[in-house]
C-alpha cells in the first residue's frame, strides 16, 4: 500500500483554473495509474481522469476540454488542472491508485480535499 | 457514453442478507468492483474483479456478476456496514472508468 495525499488551494474563483498535487509515499509511481476522483457535497462519485506513470492520459469525455493531468516522476507526485471552472466543480476531490484498466481497480485513495468555486 | 444504475437506498434488519445491484448493458461481460464510503471517510474497495475480497475485507461481503447486472450481497449485515456503496467498471469503448450513482445502506 502506498499513501496518497492531495495538496492545493481550497478556494477557487469562478472561470479560473483549479490546481491541485498528489504526492504519493511509500512507493513509486512505476506501473501503476494515477487518478483524480471528484465528488460534489452529498453526491456521488465522478472520475476524471488518469495518468500512467509514463506519462500517457486518458480523462472522462464531459471533461475532457478542460482537464489537464501531469506526473512528476522526480517527485512522485501528479498534478490536476482543470479550467475555467464555475460552481458545478465546487467537490471534495481525490487522487487514487488504479491497478490496472478493464480489470483494475482502486486500491488506495486520498483523503480528498475540499475546493469550492467561489468569488 | 456507459452508465451503471443503483437504486438510491437499500435497508436491511441486523443479522439479514442485503442485496446491493449495480445495471449496465452486457456488465456481466465487464470487471466490476465495490467500494464502501462511509460519512467523511474516503471510498473504501470491498470487492473487485467480481467477486474477490481485498485482504481485511471480512468473509460476509461477497460479489457476483452475470448478464447485465454485478450484485454486491452483505451476509450477516451489521450495523457498521451501513454505508454509501459504489459499484465501479470499466467502459471500453471510451476507454474511460464509470462509476455507479452510489446505495446507501441503511441497516435499521
Amino acid at each position: 500500500q502506498v499513501q496518497l495525499q492531495e495538496s492545493g488551494p481550497g478556494l477557487v474563483k469562478p472561470s479560473e483554473t483549479l490546481s491541485l498535487t498528489c504526492t504519493v509515499s511509500g512507493g513509486s509511481l512505476s506501473a501503476y495509474y494515477w487518478n483524480w476522483i471528484r465528488q460534489p457535497p452529498g453526491k456521488g462519485l465522478e472520475w476524471i481522469g488518469y495518468i500512467f506513470y509514463s506519462g500517457t492520459t486518458t480523462y472522462n469525455p464531459s471533461l475532457k476540454s478542460r482537464v489537464t493531468i501531469s506526473v512528476d516522476t522526480s517527485k512522485n507526485q501528479f498534478s490536476l488542472r482543470l479550467k475555467s471552472v464555475t460552481a458545478a466543480d465546487t467537490a471534495l476531490y481525490y487522487c487514487a491508485r488504479l491497478t490496472t484498466v478493464t480489470h483494475g481497480y482502486f486500491d488506495d485513495w486520498g483523503q480528498g480535499t475540499l475546493v469550492t468555486v467561489s468569488s | 457514453s456507459y452508465d451503471l444504475t443503483q437504486p438510491p437506498s437499500v435497508s436491511v434488519s441486523p443479522g439479514q442478507t442485503a442485496s446491493i445491484t449495480c445495471s449496465g448493458d452486457k456488465l456481466g461481460d465487464k470487471y466490476a468492483c465495490w467500494y464502501q464510503q462511509k460519512p467523511g471517510q474516503s471510498p473504501v474497495l470491498v470487492i473487485y474483479q467480481n467477486y474477490k475480497r481485498p485482504s481485511g475485507i471480512p468473509g460476509r461481503f461477497s460479489g457476483s456478476n452475470s448478464g447485465n447486472t454485478a450484485t454486491l450481497t452483505i451476509s450477516g449485515t451489521q450495523a457498521m456496514d451501513e454505508a454509501d456503496y459504489y459499484c465501479q467498471a470499466w467502459d471500453s469503448s471510451t476507454a474511460s472508468v464509470v462509476f455507479g450513482g452510489g446505495t446507501k445502506l441503511t441497516v435499521l
